[in-house]
């Protein structure tokens, strides 16, 4: 079957740095998103991976290695608004998102 | 009114009763989704829909049917339903239907969050 694992929860203290990391076992692989969702609202886009390598978006960067299965989400210089769940999600040979169960971040002064 | 438009945002519901969810899109997009989220589970997919046409129905139970008259709506009727249907209902949409060409982005609304009693 296809699975997307990640951390349930993760804590880390405001100004620091933290990496949520996505596992994967899919059919096929056409692409790794990251999408951030506030409690009570829409998830929103944060990145997009096909190739290896960092991509490095302000505040936020997303790796990834196919070879591995594997991803991470780093958030640098954290602020309070960054609390949220970060959802990992890859497009599977059929173009299909295949989602995780979402990553909740909580952030401490 | 810009992006993706959800309502109601909160329902509340008897298991005889029928209601609709609506979902409107303002960025001219083709396709446009209905997502279940659960606490704590993945996003479960329900239904896809490009250019009005239905190409995605994930096994969802008859008890919920969805419209999409034309590329901008996206209706999702509920009709007995079951206090195991109690989650957030998303509406997405995206310019093409294949999550990965073109990045795929989608655009999610708020969600309609349904209480089944």
């Amino acid at each position: 079957g296809q699975n997307i694992d990640q951390p349930t929860e993760m804590t880390a203290t405001e100004g620091a740095i933290v990496q949520i990391n996505c596992t994967y076992q899919t059919s096929g692989f056409n692409g790794l998103f990251w999408y951030q969702q506030h409690a009570g609202e829409a998830p929103t886009f944060l990145s997009y991976n096909v190739l290896d390598g960092l991509e490095e978006k302000g505040r936020f960067s997303s790796f990834l290695s196919r070879s591995k299965g594997y991803s991470y989400l780093l958030l640098k210089e954290l602020q309070m608004k960054d609390s949220a769940s970060y959802l990992c999600a890859v497009a599977d040979s059929n173009y299909q998102l295949i989602w995780g169960a979402g990553t909740k971040l909580i952030i401490k002064p | 009114e810009t992006g993706v438009t959800q309502t109601p945002r909160h329902l509340v519901m008897g298991m005889t009763n029928k209601k609709s969810l609506k979902c409107e899109q303002h960025l001219g997009h083709n396709a446009m989704y209905w997502y279940k989220q659960s606490a704590k589970k993945p996003l479960e997919l329900m239904f896809v829909y490009n250019f009005k046409e239905q190409t995605e129905n994930n096994s969802v139970p008859s008890r919920f049917s969805p419209e999409c008259p034309n590329s901008s709506h996206l209706f999702l009727h509920l009709h007995t339903l079951q206090p195991e249907d109690s989650a957030l209902y998303l509406c997405a949409s995206s310019q093409g239907d294949l999550a990965g060409a073109n990045t795929g982005e989608l655009f999610f609304g708020e969600g309609s969050r349904l209480t089944v009693l």
